[in-house]
């Protein structure tokens, strides 16, 4: 089943300090592996797109890794600011033919001052 | 540009009613989605269509129509509302590449009494 599993649930940390956001899937064929942030009451907006060849991609402060071996992706963000409170959402992209995203559930970060 | 709007923001209707969703992009992209979420799942697919005039359907759609007679334009109507379509409905919409960005409006949130 093609299945797109994020971990934690939610996270709390305190301004300043780094933390990763786990993605693991199992969607084949595979085609790319997206981070979005979604802010409370908003749409989800892009911050990394990753294919099968890359291993890094960074935007600012967030940093996303690839392992497309072991189906793994995580989203390592540094210095976190309390504008990063948001849910982020690791999306999979079938490589079918046609319009086969996979969303995962999302992971809910909490920034505290 | 003002990239992908949706109306209204907000909506409660009563069982059975009817009602159109409103989506509208500036950006000339063929790709265009419709998808709802809902509490600790991921985003799932109702609609999609990749130009005017082709639609197709997604993961979840029945209870949904959909059509798409201009390249802006992509309503998304609801034939008699049901308490279990009861979401956050956000419109997409990417460029012709299968693999592009999504850009996703503000959302529509829905409740069915």
């Amino acid at each position: 089943k093609n299945q797109v599993e994020q971990s934690p649930q939610s996270l709390i940390i305190l301004e300043g300090k780094n933390c990763t956001l786990q993605c693991n899937y199992t969607v084949s064929p595979f085609s790319n592996l997206r981070w979005y942030k979604q802010d409370t009451g908003r749409g989800p907006v892009s911050l990394t797109i990753m294919t099968f060849s890359e291993n890094t991609k960074s935007n600012g402060r967030y940093t996303a890794t690839l392992d497309a071996d072991t189906k793994q992706s995580s989203l390592h963000i540094t210095a976190s600011q309390l504008s990063d409170s948001a849910s982020y959402i690791c999306v999979v992209l079938r490589n079918t033919g046609g319009f086969k995203t996979i969303f995962g559930a999302g992971t809910r970060l909490f920034v505290k001052a | 540009n003002a990239g992908v709007t949706q109306t209204p923001k907000f909506q409660v209707l009563k069982t059975g009613q009817s009602m159109t969703l409103q989506c509208a992009q500036d950006m000339n992209h063929e790709y265009m989605s419709w998808y709802r979420q809902d509490p600790g799942m991921g985003l799932r697919l109702i609609h999609y269509s990749v130009g005017a005039g082709i639609t197709d359907q997604g993961e979840v759609p029945n209870g949904y129509n959909v059509s798409r007679s201009t390249t802006e334009d992509f309503p998304l109507r609801l034939l008699s509302a049901a308490p279990s379509q009861t979401s956050v409905y956000f419109c997409a919409s990417s460029p012709d590449r299968l693999g592009d960005t999504q850009y996703f409006g503000p959302g529509t949130r829905l409740t069915v009494l």
